[in-house]
């Protein structure tokens, strides 16, 4: 059953703190991409990534950080820089061939108090 | 500087009845479009897309339709069921990324 996994799907954490959400696919797609979405706006892209060992800053990249050291996995750090980090985030992703063509996991809901 | 716009931020249809979402954009770049449906808590799911060659698309009870020279596109759902009720987003391609419009929540009445 193939899909991509998103843990935890709610996370809380102390202001200043670093967390890393996870992002797993099954999908064997080659490209990998972490958005965010907040209330009444569009999901907007953070980083993505198209091969292993290769990423890319997106449209709001300032505080957080990625890695892609396997081709399932896509883990994003939200660091202490950024300055608003309570918000939905999601992970998807795609084939080469077709890189417009975006498969989303169920998010996880990142809380920082 | 927000390339895809989608102005009606929701929308409430009676059971049957036609539903039509609309998405306007800036960038004369975009190359394929898609939307997709999205409930609270989950990730969006793709519903149906669009190449910028082509004017219609149709798959099922979901049609989008595009107009390359208003730089607009629409989703008509014909005819709206209950589980239709979601919010819908507009999303446009160019250099391996994806724009997405702040989206539409749709309503369906029984």
């Amino acid at each position: 059953d193939g899909g991509i996994t998103q843990s935890p799907k709610y996370l809380f954490r102390k202001e200043g703190q670093n967390v890393t959400l996870s992002c797993e696919q099954n999908l064997n797609h080659d490209a990998m991409y972490w958005y965010r979405q907040d209330p009444g706006q569009g999901l907007r892209l953070i980083y993505y990534s198209q091969i292993v060992n290769d990423f890319q800053k997106g449209d709001i990249a300032e505080g957080y950080s990625v890695s892609r050291e396997k081709k399932e996995s896509f883990p994003l750090t939200v660091t202490s820089a950024q300055k608003n980090p309570t918000a939905f985030y999601l992970c998807a992703s795609s084939m080469a061939s077709s890189y417009n063509e975006q498969f989303f996991g169920p998010g996880t809901r990142l809380t920082v108090l | 500087d927000q390339q895809v716009k989608q102005n009606s931020p929701s929308l409430s249809v009676q059971e049957g009845r036609i539903s039509i979402l609309n998405c306007d954009y800036t960038n004369s770049m975009f190359d394929y479009f898609l939307w997709y449906k999205k409930y609270p808590a989950e990730g969006p799911t793709f519903l149906i897309s669009i190449s910028s060659i082509k004017d219609k698309n149709e798959d099922g009870r979901f049609t989008v339709f595009l107009n390359k020279s208003a730089k607009h596109l629409s989703l008509h759902i014909v005819p709206s069921q209950p589980g239709d009720s979601a919010v819908y987003f507009c999303a446009a391609y160019n250099d391996y990324k994806l724009s997405f419009g702040a989206g539409t929540t749709v309503t369906v009445r029984a």
